[in-house]
């Protein structure tokens, strides 16, 4: 069965503190997104990447900035958290980019 | 104006009926479209996919897509309580197109 595994199911941070959010994929896909969702907005893509230390910024990439040292493993940072930064994130893999392949989401709250 | 609209409901219907959700989008450019569902605390999961104009089929569920009007749907028939869940419209350019574009969903609960 296809697994993509978000390393935290809930998380709570404090204003200022750097944040990972660690995500894995078990189907050997080349491409790998962040997104967040927040109700009303749907989901809005943060960063994806397309093979191994590569990178290509969404719509919303301001202070966020993501690692993708294999193939298997992408994470995403926020550098410095911030209050609107609490969200649902989202980790996604795929082959093909209409099938992305979801994981469970990090609900994340900043206080 | 978002580049997808979808009407965030909630949509609750009795067991057994026909549930009807619909997504208009602004940029003609769009080809690939696709309607996901997200159970409560679940990511979402691929339910449907359709390339341009016309009708797809699969069990239950039937989506449609009218370019001319910039206009999607899906159709759920002899609806059931573990249909209850978000569902999400979503779209393309094309097939090299990494930025899907996402409805903002529609809760749907299926009454027993």
């Amino acid at each position: 069965d296809v697994k993509v595994t978000q390393s935290s199911r809930y998380l709570v941070k404090r204003t200022g503190e750097k944040v990972f959010l660690e995500c894995v994929q078990d189907m050997d896909h080349e491409n790998m997104f962040w997104y967040r969702q927040d109700p009303g907005l749907g989901l809005r893509l943060i960063y994806f990447s397309y093979d191994v230390k590569m990178k290509e910024k969404g719509d919303i990439p301001e202070g966020y900035s993501v690692s993708r040292e294999k193939k298997e493993r992408f994470s995403l940072i926020l550098e410095s958290a911030s209050t609107n930064q609490t969200s649902m994130y989202l980790c996604a893999s795929s082959v093909r980019n209409e099938k992305l392949f979801f994981g469970s989401g990090t609900q994340l709250s900043v206080l | 104006q978002k580049e997808v609209e979808q009407d965030p409901g909630p949509l609750s219907v009795p067991e057994g009926a026909i549930v009807s959700l619909n997504c208009t989008y602004s940029n003609s450019a769009f080809q690939y479209f696709m309607w996901y569902r997200q159970y409560s605390r679940k990511g979402p999961e691929l339910l449907m996919y359709t390339y341009s104009s016309g009708n797809k089929e699969d069990g239950r569920f039937t989506a449609q897509v009218d370019k001319s009007s910039k206009y999607i749907s899906l159709f759920i028939r002899d609806s059931q309580p573990s249909d209850s869940a978000t569902y999400l419209c979503a779209m393309s350019r094309g097939s090299n197109d990494y930025k899907l574009s996402f409805g903002a969903g529609t809760t749907v609960t299926v009454r027993a």
